[in-house]
């Protein structure tokens, strides 16, 4: 079995600083895991994608993820928050099979 | 090299109907994968396809189908429907071979409504 549990459904910064979104995995292999960003009335763009290479895995437009297997966590982070990063943001396991588990979602927006 | 494309963009059916929404893979990709994603909460997987077999089935239930043509387009059938069955399907390709974790690759989606 395997889970995401996201643990913000929502976040709200200022354009310019860090954005820190938490997720937490629950899965019986060695998972592989999956940062995903939707627009509003998108589909789904994949950020980073980590499969048992480097812990720290770094995706488009500056995000970046670290995996921690003691903590089961993969928590995604920017540094320097822009406007176009506002959306919905999914935190995806799937353990060695061919369905992705998603997260509820955590809704970003970015105050100017 | 052409994304993942679905069709229609929109449908607005009542309860009974059945629907039939189309995809079209990522050039190159075999694998199709579904899913359904209500309002507000995050993707649900329906099924997948690997070379027009169903290779996996998520927790839906029989009326919805699907198919997967030679050229590894797709089609998902929902017969029956309810007002619960209002959502945006996505569908998403991968490039792999079945059982291998392949990053899925997503179409923008078919936005259902059931009256």
């Amino acid at each position: 079995a395997q889970s995401v549990t996201q643990l913000d459904s929502h976040v709200s910064v200022s354009e310019g600083t860090p954005v820190l979104l938490r997720c937490n995995y629950s899965s019986s292999y060695s998972p592989s895991l999956f940062w995903y960003v939707q627009h509003p009335n998108k589909g789904l763009q994949l950020l980073l994608k980590y499969t048992s290479a480097a812990t720290l895995v770094k995706g488009i437009n500056g995000f970046e993820a670290e995996f921690k297997k003691s903590e089961t966590s993969f928590h995604l982070t920017k540094p320097s928050a822009h406007m176009s990063d506002a959306a919905e943001y999914f935190c995806v396991v799937s353990a060695n099979d061919y369905k992705l588990s998603f997260g509820a979602g955590t809704t970003v927006t970015v105050r100017a | 090299e052409t994304g993942v494309t679905q069709s229609p963009t929109h449908l607005i059916k009542t309860r009974g109907q059945q629907v039939t929404l189309r995809c079209s893979s990522q050039s190159g990709h075999n694998t199709v994968s579904w899913y359904q994603q209500a309002l507000g909460q995050g993707p649900q997987f329906i099924f997948q396809y690997y070379r027009e077999e169903e290779n996996g089935r998520g927790n839906f239930p029989p009326r919805f189908s699907g198919l997967q043509f030679p050229n590894y387009s797709s089609e998902l059938n929902v017969n029956a429907l309810e007002l619960d069955d209002s959502a945006l399907y996505l569908c998403a390709s991968s490039p792999g071979v079945a059982g291998r974790t392949d990053t899925q690759y997503f179409g923008p989606g078919t936005r259902l409504t059931v009256l």
